[in-house]
């Protein structure tokens, strides 16, 4: 079975600086899908990016990258010049091609200060 | 396109109640979920059907739940009897399957079991 730590429950960063949110999985799989959602106070789960496993390249989607390193099962994230609307929990998915399920992480709470 | 639609967004009930959660998921998609978050056990699968057939249902907790989709545009979960236990927000979810692997968060019913 699939299954995806987020290790960090907890983190802060000050406005405009630059945080890094681990994620790890493991899969038997060679073929899946790798996400990270945010769920801001308001509850709404929106996704933030978007990685496929046989991409070499790592996603990016304008200040928000990753580091995909399929090797070592390792999938962050990194947001860039951090702003106050970035505070929100951060959740790491795996999505096998085979099954269509999306299997979450416990999640990584993100506190941006002014 | 209005999003994935769910009805309640608030729900408080007495324990040995039936509750009945609603979703109306986006046109054309052919997927569905349910997930249930908590606190102590994060975002749980609880269902997920495709082209409005059951595929998975190992994370329906016990019998008291059920699922059901009897169309392209519209799905039910039910809890009867409602215990206190089952308190938590309750996500609707909704995707092209095989298409980008994305899916597209409803708001989620909270609900309250005294």
């Amino acid at each position: 079975a699939q299954t995806v730590t987020q290790s960090q429950p907890e983190m802060s960063v000050q406005e405009a600086e630059t945080v890094t949110l681990s994620c790890t999985y493991d899969t038997s799989e060679n073929n899946y899908y790798l996400f990270w959602y945010k769920q801001p106070p308001s509850r709404q789960m929106i996704l933030v990016i978007r990685q496929e496993a046989y991409k070499q390249q790592n996603a990016t989607e304008n200040r928000f990258s990753v580091n995909f390193q399929k090797a070592a099962k390792s999938f962050s994230l990194k947001i860039s010049d951090s702003q106050l609307g970035d505070t929100a929990m951060y959740f790491c998915a795996f999505m096998s091609l085979n099954t269509d399920k999306l299997i979450f992480g416990t999640g990584t709470r993100l506190q941006v200060f002014p | 396109d209005a999003g994935v639609i769910q009805s309640p967004r608030h729900e408080v009930t007495e324990m040995g109640q039936e509750v009945t959660l609603r979703c109306k998921p986006i046109s054309g998609h052919n997927s569905l979920f349910w997930y249930r978050q908590t606190m102590m056990r994060g975002l749980e699968l609880l269902i997920y059907f495709n082209n409005n057939v059951p595929i998975d249902d190992s994370g329906m907790p016990e019998d008291r739940f059920s699922a059901k989709m009897p169309n392209a545009s519209f799905s039910t979960l039910k809890i009867q009897p409602s215990e206190p236990r089952d308190s938590a927000v309750y996500f609707c979810a909704s995707s092209e399957a095989g298409v980008t692997g994305e899916l597209f968060f409803g708001e989620g019913s909270r609900l309250t079991v005294l």
